[in-house]
């Protein structure tokens, strides 16, 4: 399977400041259509999960433009421009390119210092 | 307005079997495919089943793979999760999720239902 290598795992950030998650896949996640199935879901305190970004940088509808996704390789990167209270929760990566077997990342608690 | 909602979830002694339900609203399950992720308690998330959209299909992680079934009714929009020979390791917070493509994956989620394994 493909693993996903999220880091840190821990954020706390001070409100305003910029934060960054990186996940690291230990394949290629370029797909046969050319696209790269790469997801990064927001979960708030006793919520479900919520996507944030799909293919690397395309943000879901209603998603603050303070989102944004990258890439280099196979090195995925989610910022957040300027960290807002209701930011606090867990991100993970996901991989869907290897489907069926979809594989998340560990998760990274963001919280406000 | 697009609604997961899930239910069935509960207290199962080792061994024991329960089926998840997740009725959709605002759109039609044979359009989409259909995913199961489960989150244990304190844990990440963890992909468990889904049928794909014109329902040729069922995939599941190797953990549930001969003993979790994934089925939908389309005239009631639902989708079901049979989970048969349970097991403690199987205790979690059990999401429903639908996605356009197989690549795309488990895109919109429900609330979730928690499945408790325990003796």
């Amino acid at each position: 399977d493909v693993v996903m290598t999220q880091s840190p795992l821990s954020l706390p950030v001070t409100l305003g400041q910029p934060a960054s998650i990186s996940c690291r896949s230990s394949q290629s996640l370029v797909y046969s259509d050319g696209n790269t199935y790469l997801n990064w879901f927001q979960q708030r305190p006793g919520q479900s999960p919520r996507r944030l970004i799909y293919k690397v940088s395309k943000r879901d509808s209603g998603v603050p433009d303070r989102f944004s996704g990258s890439e280099s390789g196979t090195d995925f990167t989610l910022k957040i421009s300027r960290v807002e209270a209701e930011d606090v929760g867990v991100y993970y990566c996901m991989q869907g390119t290897h489907w069926p077997m979809y594989t998340f990342g560990q998760g990274t608690k963001l919280e406000i210092k | 307005e697009v609604q997961l909602v899930e239910s069935g979830g509960g207290l199962v002694q080792p061994g024991g079997s329960l089926r998840l339900s997740c009725a959709a609203s605002g759109f039609t399950v044979s359009d989409y495919w259909m995913h199961w992720v489960r989150q244990a308690p304190g844990k990440g998330l963890v992909w468990v089943s889904c049928l794909n959209s014109d329902g040729s299909s069922t995939m599941y992680a190797d953990s549930v793979k001969g003993r979790f079934t994934i089925s939908r009714d389309n005239a009631k929009n639902t989708v079901y999760l049979q989970m048969n020979s349970l097991r403690t390791g199987d205790t979690a917070v059990y999401y429903c999720a639908r996605g356009w493509t197989g690549a795309e994956g488990p895109a919109w989620w429900g609330q979730g239902t928690l499945v408790t394994v325990s003796s």
